[in-house]
């Protein structure tokens, strides 16, 4: 079964410190791993997308690697500050179907505190 | 911002009432979805259309329908709403792939919907 999974369910940081979130995905066959950052009440915006080729990709203070071969991605954001809180959502698109199917995590919500 | 409009963004009805959920794109995409996502929860491909006369069922099962009568519009329709549909309503499109890589999805504002 096509799952992803993302840890923590949640975090609290305070303001300028780093933190670092985690998907784990069985999607197969791989096409590409997205993270999507979404703010309460708003539809998901686009932060990185990576294929099976990539390993890292960078947008501004968010840096997201990926581990092709223990399936594994994580996201990383430095110098975090108060408009970083939002849920972090980690997509895994597969190369079975024309649709090119899309896999959703429940996402990590994030707070940023002052 | 993807220009992709959802309207309304929140609407509290009655049950047994008729309602129309509606999203357009301005991009001339061709692939349009529709997602249902409940607080904390994944988001469950609920609807979806390759194109204009194409409409198709996601993988979570849906008592709403759908209409492609035009490239730009995709409304989701329930005719009669039941306390069990409420929940986050999220529209997106994507644009063409022809090497299937990417895939990118752009996603409305979504509509949040509480039935009474």
């Amino acid at each position: 079964k096509n799952q992803v999974e993302q840890s923590p369910q949640s975090l609290i940081i305070l303001e300028g410190k780093n933190c670092t979130l985690q998907c784990n995905y069985t999607v197969s066959p791989f096409s590409n791993l997205r993270w999507y950052k979404q703010d309460t009440g708003r539809g998901p915006v686009s932060l990185t997308i990576m294929t099976f080729s990539e390993n890292t990709k960078s947008n501004g203070r968010y840096t997201a690697t990926l581990d092709a071969d223990t399936k594994q991605s994580s996201l990383h954001i430095t110098a975090s500050q108060l408009s970083d809180s939002a849920s972090y959502i980690c997509v895994v698109s597969d190369r079975g179907s024309t649709l090119g199917r899309l896999y959703f995590g429940r996402g990590t919500q994030l707070t940023v505190w002052p | 911002e993807a220009d992709i409009y959802q309207t309304p963004r929140y609407l509290v009805i009655g049950t047994g009432k008729k309602i129309t959920l509606e999203c357009s794109q301005t991009m001339g995409h061709d692939k349009m979805y529709w997602y249902q996502q409940d607080p904390g929860m994944e988001l469950h491909l609920i609807h979806y259309s390759y194109g204009v006369n194409s409409t198709e069922k996601g993988d979570l099962s849906s008592e709403s329908t759908v209409s492609r009568i035009r490239t730009e519009h995709f409304p989701l329709t329930l005719e009669s709403a039941r306390p069990s549909h409420t929940s986050q309503y999220l529209c997106a499109s994507s644009e063409p792939d022809p090497g299937g890589v990417y895939n990118e999805q752009f996603f409305g504002p979504g509509t949040r919907l509480t039935v009474l």
